[in-house]
C-alpha cells in the first residue's frame, strides 16, 4: 500500500524553530512536496525535493532522504501566521499513475 | 494573473440529488486535478487530466463520481444520487507544463449531504 505519515499536531513559541517529520511508503518515488493549509484556506506550495539533501527557502527548509522513506520540514523564527497545518505529499508515478499522495496534515500552534 | 477559481464555493444537497462542481484552471496548464478533502485529513487524490483526456481516476470513490474536461481547460466534477458520507470539500488543482512544478489549489467547494 501507499503511507505517508506524519505527526498529528505539535505547538511552538513564536521566535523558535520547530521541524515537522514525513516518513512516507509508497510504490514508487517521483517527487516529496510540502504544502501549508491555513483553515478553510486552500493548499499552497512551499517546498519540493526530489534529491536527497537540504533546500532552502528563506524561513523554511525541507530535507528528504529517499533510502529511508523520510523528509522534514523546518521553519525557523516561527511567526504567529504560521499556524497552519503542514501537508507531506508524494508523487509516486511509479506504477504509472498520476496521483499525488497526501498526508493527513500537521497541525501546527504557534504560541506567544 | 488569476488563480485557479471554483464555483460554487458552498453547496448544500438533499441526500439524492445531483451535483455539479466546476473549475476554472490557470490559463494554459495542461494538468488538472480534482480532491476531496474531510475534515482534519489531508486531500484525497480523485482523478487527474492532462489537457482533456482523463489519465487517471482510480481515485473516485464509486460509479457515481464522473469527472470529464471536454475542451482541456474548464473541468466538472459531478456526483449522482449524493450520499451523506459524500459531504467534503472538493478542491481542484492545476499544474504547468512538466511534473515537477507544484499543483496551484482552487479555493475548494464545501459540499454538505443532509
Amino acid at each position: 500500500g501507499q503511507n505517508i505519515d506524519q505527526p498529528t499536531e505539535m505547538t511552538a513559541t513564536e521566535g523558535a524553530i520547530v521541524q515537522i517529520n514525513c516518513t512516507y511508503q509508497t510504490s514508487g518515488f517521483n517527487g516529496l512536496f510540502w504544502y501549508q493549509q491555513h483553515a478553510g484556506e486552500a493548499p499552497t506550495f512551499l517546498s519540493y525535493n526530489v534529491l536527497d539533501g537540504l533546500e532552502e527557502k528563506g524561513r523554511f527548509s525541507s530535507f528528504l532522504s529517499r533510502s529511508k522513506g523520510y523528509s522534514y520540514l523546518l521553519l525557523k523564527e516561527l511567526q504567529m501566521k504560521d499556524s497552519a497545518s503542514y501537508l507531506c505529499a508524494v508523487s509516486p508515478r511509479g506504477d504509472g499513475g498520476f496521483k499525488t499522495i497526501f498526508g493527513a496534515g500537521t497541525r501546527l500552534f504557534v504560541k506567544a | 494573473g488569476a488563480g485557479v477559481s471554483q464555483s460554487p464555493r458552498y453547496k448544500v444537497a438533499k441526500r439524492g440529488q445531483d451535483v455539479a462542481l466546476r473549475c476554472d484552471p490557470i490559463s494554459g496548464h495542461v494538468s488538472l486535478f480534482w480532491y476531496q478533502q474531510a475534515l482534519g485529513q489531508g486531500p484525497e487524490f480523485l482523478t487527474y487530466f492532462q489537457n482533456e483526456a482523463q489519465l487517471d481516476k482510480s481515485g473516485l470513490p464509486s460509479d457515481r463520481f464522473f469527472a470529464e474536461r471536454p475542451e482541456g481547460s474548464v473541468s466538472t466534477l459531478k456526483i449522482q444520487r449524493t450520499q451523506q458520507e459524500d459531504s467534503a470539500v472538493y478542491l481542484c488543482a492545476s499544474r504547468g507544463q512538466g511534473e515537477y512544478n507544484e499543483q496551484f489549489f482552487g479555493p475548494g467547494t464545501r459540499l454538505t449531504v443532509l
